[in-house]
């Protein structure tokens, strides 16, 4: 079956720590994007990719760092510069004419 | 500056009322995309809709419908005899749309609708 997986579902963080969250697509989709959702808000835009080894800062990219070398992959690093990693990341991707952007099943990221 | 505002933040009905989520947006764009999505509690956004800024005719799927009212920048989605299964976080999204929006299309999201329907 075509779609986004997200692993892990549940991501524990100690201080100090690098965690990294994997994004695989087998849509053929051009576009990649990871999002962050804290409760009671919207969806806010951490960094996207439009194409492989390109990738751009979203409204909220400090303290993240994103990579795409491939077209299927686009993992995302929370790295320790991130002092409130805990969150629901989403990770979306859109194909030509990036039109609708379909989702992942999310990844929870709780620090320990 | 696009905006996209859902006022309802939680909104609770009785299995098989229907129900309306209202979204209304801001933006200097002729050219736009709205979208709706739900996200039920596992968590996951399902697309719903998309629709055209040139296309104002009301769409119906099923038990869902929508109305797209420039004239009031408004794109409402109406659940018809509604069911448990519906109970989720509803988002209204808006993006550009015209040749300026290349390969990526922002997405600017409502807080979400948070829907409880009741058996």
């Amino acid at each position: 079956d075509g779609g986004i997986t997200q692993s892990p579902k549940y991501l524990f963080r100690k201080e100090g720590q690098n965690v990294t969250l994997s994004c695989e697509q087998n849509l053929n989709h051009d576009a990649m994007y990871w999002y962050r959702q804290d409760p009671g808000q919207g969806l806010r835009l951490i960094y996207y990719s439009q194409i492989v080894n390109d990738f751009q800062k979203g409204d909220i990219a400090e303290g993240y760092s994103v990579s795409r070398e491939k077209k299927e992959s686009f993992p995302l690093t929370v790295t320790s510069a991130q002092k409130n990693p805990t969150a629901f990341y989403l990770c979306a991707s859109s194909g030509q004419g990036a039109k609708t952007q379909y989702f992942g099943p999310g990844t929870r990221l709780l620090v320990l | 500056a696009q905006k996209v505002t859902q006022a309802q933040t939680e909104i609770s009905v009785v299995e098989k009322e229907d129900v309306t989520l209202d979204c209304v947006y801001e933006t200097r764009d002729t050219t736009y995309y709205l979208f709706w999505y739900k996200q039920p509690p596992s968590g996951e956004l399902v697309f719903l809709i998309r629709r055209n800024s040139f296309d104002e005719q009301n769409e119906i799927s099923g038990r869902y419908s929508w109305n797209f009212q420039k004239s009031t920048s408004s794109f409402n989605f109406t659940i018809t005899a509604s069911q448990v299964v519906d109970s989720a976080v509803y988002f209204c999204a808006l993006s550009e749309a015209g040749p300026d929006a290349g390969n990526n299309r922002k997405l600017i999201w409502g807080l979400g609708t948070s829907l409880a329907v009741n058996p």
